[in-house]
């Protein structure tokens, strides 16, 4: 089955970037990127890999490169501490896959 | 605006069920496919099944094959789970989530409800 590996977690200090990477064990498919803060529903930030929904700041990107999907926050904020999850679709299975999560932690 | 509400959960016993709804709105309903996602406490995301926009096709994760039914009735804009011989590894936090592509594909979710807490206890 699809794999999309992330870090637990990462930390940053404020006004600095962050990067959260979700691993493919298999490539191809497009990456779409969830931030979810303590009780809170999660919210898409990135999708298509590098694309941002409206109302999504600017500091949030996306990119992808051989085997790697990166998340990219710029002049992080402490608003910005939360649980981001990858996923795709997996179209060979006909299954959502997310990653396991990662937990950035504004210093 | 899209509103997604979720309602049904609650304490169940293992060996239980439990239906779970998602009432929707701000959108048409009947253009687009819909999940069930879930999130057992501290733990991450799971997606669980998705229907699509007809409901004329339905996919499961492996967790829940043959246990859960998910269906829609694009009449009442609602999405439903019916989940059957219940245990306690499916005590989690249910979402819906809607699909962000109209009528074309499977992709990821733009919208999500605010969930609804299901325990499998004894």
């Amino acid at each position: 089955s699809y794999v999309l590996t992330q870090p637990p977690s990462v930390s940053v200090a404020p006004g600095q970037t962050a990067r959260v990477t979700c691993g493919r064990h298999i490539g191809g498919y497009s990456v779409h990127w969830y931030q979810q803060r303590p009780g809170q529903a999660p919210i898409l930030v990135v999708y298509d890999d590098d694309a941002r929904p409206s109302g999504i700041p600017d500091r949030f990107s996306g990119s992808y490169s051989g085997n790697t999907a990166t998340l990219t926050i710029i002049r992080v904020e402490a608003g910005d501490e939360a649980d981001y999850y990858c996923q795709v679709w997996d179209s060979s299975s006909y299954q959502v896959v997310f990653g396991g999560g990662t937990k950035l932690t504004v210093l | 605006e899209v509103h997604l509400v979720e309602s049904g959960g609650g304490l169940v016993q293992p060996g239980g069920s439990l239906r779970l709804s998602c009432a929707a709105s701000g959108f048409v309903f009947s253009n687009f496919p819909m999940s069930w996602v879930r999130q057992a406490p501290g733990k991450g995301l799971e997606w669980v099944s998705l229907v699509s926009a007809s409901g004329g096709s339905t996919y499961y994760a492996d967790s829940v094959k043959g246990r859960f039914t998910i269906s829609r009735d694009n009449s009442k804009n609602t999405l439903s789970l019916q989940m059957n011989s219940l245990r306690a590894e499916d005590t989690a936090t249910y979402y819906c989530a809607k699909e962000y592509y109209e009528n074309s594909g499977y992709s990821h979710f733009d919208h999500w409800g605010q969930g609804a807490l299901v325990t499998v206890s004894s």
